[in-house]
């Protein structure tokens, strides 16, 4: 049963545009929410996170804005530069656990 | 700066072996942790380790075992491996009861089982 949800496999975006990810979760005990990145023949990096009783988190070109009575989260990009072509993870965190719970993840594509 | 290796980069092995996945980690923190990425399902954990010795299931943890026998070192055992295994597998660590957003992780080892 997949608790966190990227529904998205890619996405194509051309620079300099926005580019919107999108993450749903069923279960409303997470407390904290995450964003890594990973490039190919490396491993996934933090990107940006959001603890539950916010909405919205901003970090330069990086924006997260959780909605949880929809209980969903987006990562906004804007503007899309090439590097930020790589997989993006959602994960999700029980209060008090140090597991994170990963999505399948979603592959964007930014075109020059 | 955090450092977390892993011993192989590429690993091809036989159905039936035994197989032998390290990870080294050199910031002293309590919590490593193993998962394995595949396309279509993101990252899923299969052990982790909150302290030397300790072990806890993840949510795939069939068909492997884990062993920490010193705080900086945790390893993934794939008592005889079969195919349905070949995966990148990825080891990551942090402190423990620190913000989740300083797990860190390796490079990954991309294991090929035939």
């Amino acid at each position: 049963d997949q608790q966190v949800k990227q529904n998205s496999p890619s996405l194509s975006v051309q620079e300099g545009r926005i580019s919107i990810l999108n993450c749903d979760y069923t279960n409303s005990m997470f407390d904290y929410f995450l964003w890594y990145k990973k490039y190919p023949a490396e491993g996934p990096t933090f990107l940006i996170s959001i603890s539950s009783i916010k909405d919205k988190n901003e970090d330069g070109r990086f924006t997260v804005f959780l909605n949880k009575s929809a209980k969903h989260l987006s990562l906004h990009i804007v503007p899309s530069q090439p590097g930020d072509s790589a997989v993006y993870f959602c994960a999700a965190k029980f209060q008090g656990a140090q597991k994170l719970v990963f999505g399948q993840g979603t592959r964007l594509t930014i075109n020059p | 700066d955090v450092k977390v290796t892993q011993s192989s980069r590429y690993l091809v092995k036989r159905t039936g072996e035994k197989v032998f996945l390290e990870c080294v980690q050199d910031m002293d923190h309590e919590n490593m942790f193993w998962y394995r990425q595949d396309p279509g399902l993101g990252l899923r954990l299969i052990y982790f380790s909150y302290d030397v010795k300790m072990k806890e299931k993840g949510d795939i943890p069939e068909g492997y075992s884990v062993s920490r026998e010193k705080k900086e070192r945790f390893s993934l055992i794939l008592e005889s491996a079969s195919t349905n295994q070949t995966s990148m597998y990825l080891c990551a660590s942090s402190f423990m009861g620190a913000p989740p957003d300083t797990q860190y992780f390796g490079p990954g080892t991309r294991l090929t089982v035939l």
